[in-house]
């Protein structure tokens, strides 16, 4: 069983579009991250949900919009799409014991 | 706040012989570090973490650490590297209190046969 998964891995969308991103973990951890990866490798904190509350925002846009129906899910949903938004975005859980779960990350190109 | 260098982008080693990915950081208060591992296509991996005691961490796939708090140092080590280790490595800190993690920008290591 995979224990953070993300759908779709690819993305592949025009300019001005909407679109979202899912994740859930299977872990029963509280607090879920968004990362996004920039064509450098460039690992950057988007938001930090704990127990379905929004914790961390970090300077995001507000175009993006997470939501977390429950604990085990954190979906990122992103409106009217840039092509600087094209990025490799990774949701993580995060585990008592400081340690990190991510999925295998869903890559966005915004054409 | 808190921050992480990875002063390579790029560390090359051949197969056998030891390896060391370099890592400084800045943080206020006491730090909690960490490495991470990412292989193509794939999400970071966990591989090792320093929050207290020993200064030397022993990790996954026999990595190692050590923590130099007088260097603000917490270089990822292993004696003997694989082909299987190339991948990218990814070190990060955070502070004591409720913060998320920073990551450095990582360093491509190449190990060759």
């Amino acid at each position: 069983d995979t224990a953070v998964s993300q759908t779709p891995k690819y993305l592949v969308t025009q300019m001005g579009n909407d679109k979202s991103i899912k994740c859930e973990q299977n872990l029963g951890h509280d607090t879920m991250y968004w990362y996004k990866q920039d064509s450098k490798k460039f690992l950057k904190i988007m938001f930090s949900y704990n127990n379905k509350e929004l914790i961390i925002n970090e300077t995001v846009p507000n175009r993006f919009s997470p939501k977390s129906p429950d604990k085990a899910h954190l979906n990122l949903h992103i409106n009217s799409l840039e092509l600087g938004d094209s990025a490799v975005y990774f949701c993580a859980s995060f585990a008592p014991g400081e340690k990190l779960f991510f999925g295998s990350g869903t890559q966005l190109s915004v054409l | 706040a808190q921050s992480v260098a990875q002063p390579e982008d790029q560390v090359n080693v051949a197969e056998g012989n030891p390896l060391t990915v370099k890592c400084t950081y800045s943080v206020s208060g006491n730090p909690y570090l960490f490495w991470y591992v990412q292989y193509p296509n794939r999400g970071l991996q966990f591989l090792l973490k320093y929050i207290t005691g020993d200064n030397l961490v022993k990790g996954s796939y026999g990595f190692e650490a050590e923590f130099n708090k007088s260097q603000t140092s917490f270089h990822l080590k292993k004696p003997s590297a694989l082909v299987s280790d190339s991948a990218l490595y990814f070190c990060a800190v955070r502070d004591a209190g409720n913060t998320p993690l920073v990551f450095g920008k990582g360093t491509r290591l190449s190990v060759i046969a």
